[in-house]
């Protein structure tokens, strides 16, 4: 039962374009979600986060959006670059779900920016 | 600074082996946590330390996993009997403290396969 699912596995976008990466969940428990990135033969790298009290979180060229009735978030990327070139993964925690703060990952959507 | 180490970068076993993967987190950092990410997918908590205590192992998938923490810094998760469907990649991150606030770091993996 994936409960965090991402239903694109690919996308390509152009130099200075936006890109919007998408991610919906199934768990209403959940109130924590990220953004992680992950280049070939790394780990993720956490990239921007976003807690489930709010519906926008920005960060430089990264900003999330969380529809909670949706049970969806996005991230937006403007403007892209060729670096951000990687497989982005979109995971949820929540408080009362577990205290660890333990992760549930969507499959990843590898996202190209052509220069 | 001196990231998540994860070693040995690649190993390969026959079928039916034992297999220990070593995971040393960031100094100062007491939370430890163990995901396997198979082909195509997102990673998959398998196990959490909180010190030298396994916090929630709900992730592992059946008994022939383990793994311990016995000083509270270094990990070593351990397989028995391997079998082909082991064969992933296997990440460690370790945070501050555990929870969701506290950002993860991840290891660059520990690709394991079984022949």
């Amino acid at each position: 039962d994936q409960q965090v699912k991402q239903n694109s596995p690919s996308l390509s976008v152009q130099e200075g374009r936006i890109s919007i990466l998408n991610c919906d969940y199934t768990n209403s428990m959940f109130d924590y979600f990220l953004w992680y990135k992950k280049y070939p033969a790394e780990g993720p790298t956490f990239l921007i986060s976003i807690s489930s009290i709010k519906d926008k979180n920005e960060d430089g060229r990264f900003t999330v959006f969380l529809n909670k009735s949706a049970k969806h978030l996005s991230l937006h990327i403007v403007p892209s670059q060729p670096g951000d070139s990687a497989v982005y993964f979109c995971a949820a925690s929540g408080v009362s779900y577990n205290q660890g703060g333990k992760l549930i990952f969507g499959q990843g959507t590898e996202l190209s920016v052509k220069p | 600074g001196a990231g998540v180490s994860q070693t040995p970068s690649n190993k390969v076993t026959e079928k039916g082996k034992y297999v220990e993967l070593r995971c040393d987190p960031i100094s100062g950092h007491t939370a430890l946590y163990w995901y396997r990410q198979s082909l195509g997918q997102g990673p998959e908590f398998l196990i959490y330390f909180q010190g030298t205590g396994a916090a929630d192992d709900s992730g592992l998938p059946n008994d022939r996993f383990f793994a311990v923490r016995p000083e509270g810094s270094v990990s070593t998760l351990k397989i028995q009997r391997t079998e082909r469907g082991d064969s992933a990649v296997y990440l460690c991150a370790s945070s501050l403290r555990a929870g969701q606030v506290y950002e993860q770091y991840f290891g660059p993996g520990t690709r394991l396969t079984v022949t």
